[in-house]
C-alpha cells in the first residue's frame, strides 16, 4: 500500500525558533499534499493544501508567513513553523491521496512539536 | 460544504460485545465518507470507505458501516469488541470528486472494559 512519511517524529525546539517538518510519499507521487494540525484530544484540523510547483493553499485563519509550506518535489513537501511559540506545540499530520483526482488519502506518522 | 457529527466524545464497551459508533453527515453533493482509526501518537489509519458503491462498506479488523441516504448517518459496528480496537476513531467526508478536502468529526473514544 501507499506510505507517507513524517520526520522528524517528535521535535522540541526553543521559543523564537523555527522548525521544519519534511513530508514524503515514500511509493508514489503526489502532486498534492495536505497538511493537518491535532491539538490533544481534538481532531484534525485542516491548515493547508500543498501544491507541487506552486503556491500553497491556506485555510482561513492559518498564517502563511508563519506556517511555510514547500512543495518542492512529487514526493516531499516541507512545512516550516517560523518563530515558534508555545502555542504552536501540537501534532501535525500530513496526507497525501494517490494520484490526481483520488479521494482516498494516505497520511504519515504525524510530528510531535514541543516548543519550550 | 459539508460536514460530520459524531454522536459521544467516549463510548465505552464490554470486551465481546457490539460497538456503535455513530456518525451523522451533511453534504450538498453526493459524499464520499470514511472512517480512520487512530492509536495514540500515531497518524491514521483508514478502515474503511464509502465511495457511491455497495451501502454496506466491510473493512479491517472486523468494522463495517452502512451507508444510509435517508437518515445521512454512516455507522461504524463491530460484532464484537477486542482489548485492540481500544482506540481513537474519525468519521470524515469529502466530496465526490478528488483531490477533496477532508472534513473530519470531532472523534469518538473507545475505550473496552475487559
Amino acid at each position: 500500500g501507499a506510505v507517507v512519511s513524517q520526520h522528524p517524529s517528535w521535535v522540541i525546539c526553543k521559543s523564537g525558533t523555527s522548525v521544519k517538518i519534511e513530508c514524503r510519499s515514500l511509493d508514489f507521487q503526489a502532486t498534492t499534499m495536505f497538511w493537518y494540525r491535532q491539538f490533544p484530544k481534538q481532531s484534525l484540523m485542516l491548515m493547508a493544501t500543498s501544491n507541487e510547483g506552486s503556491k500553497a493553499t491556506y485555510e482561513q485563519g492559518v498564517e502563511k508567513d508563519k506556517f511555510l509550506i514547500n512543495h518542492a518535489s512529487l514526493t516531499l513537501s516541507t512545512l516550516t513553523v517560523t518563530s515558534a511559540h508555545p502555542e504552536d506545540s501540537s501534532f501535525y499530520i500530513c496526507s497525501a491521496p494517490l494520484a490526481a483526482g483520488a479521494y482516498e488519502q494516505y497520511f504519515g506518522p504525524g510530528t510531535r512539536l514541543t516548543v519550550t | 460544504a459539508q460536514s460530520v457529527t459524531q454522536l459521544g466524545s467516549h463510548v465505552s464497551v464490554s470486551e465481546g460485545a457490539l460497538v456503535l459508533l455513530r456518525c451523522n453527515y451533511s453534504s450538498s453533493v453526493p459524499p464520499y465518507l470514511f472512517w480512520y482509526v487512530q492509536y495514540p501518537n500515531q497518524g491514521l489509519q483508514l478502515l474503511l470507505k464509502y465511495t457511491s458503491a455497495a451501502t454496506l462498506v466491510k473493512g479491517i479488523n472486523g468494522f463495517e458501516a452502512e451507508f444510509k441516504k435517508s437518515e445521512t448517518s454512516f455507522h461504524l459496528t463491530k460484532p464484537s469488541a477486542h482489548m485492540s480496537d481500544a482506540a481513537e476513531y474519525f468519521c470524515a467526508v469529502t466530496a465526490s470528486g478528488g483531490n477533496e478536502k477532508l472534513t473530519f468529526g470531532t472523534g469518538t473514544r473507545l475505550t473496552i472494559i475487559p
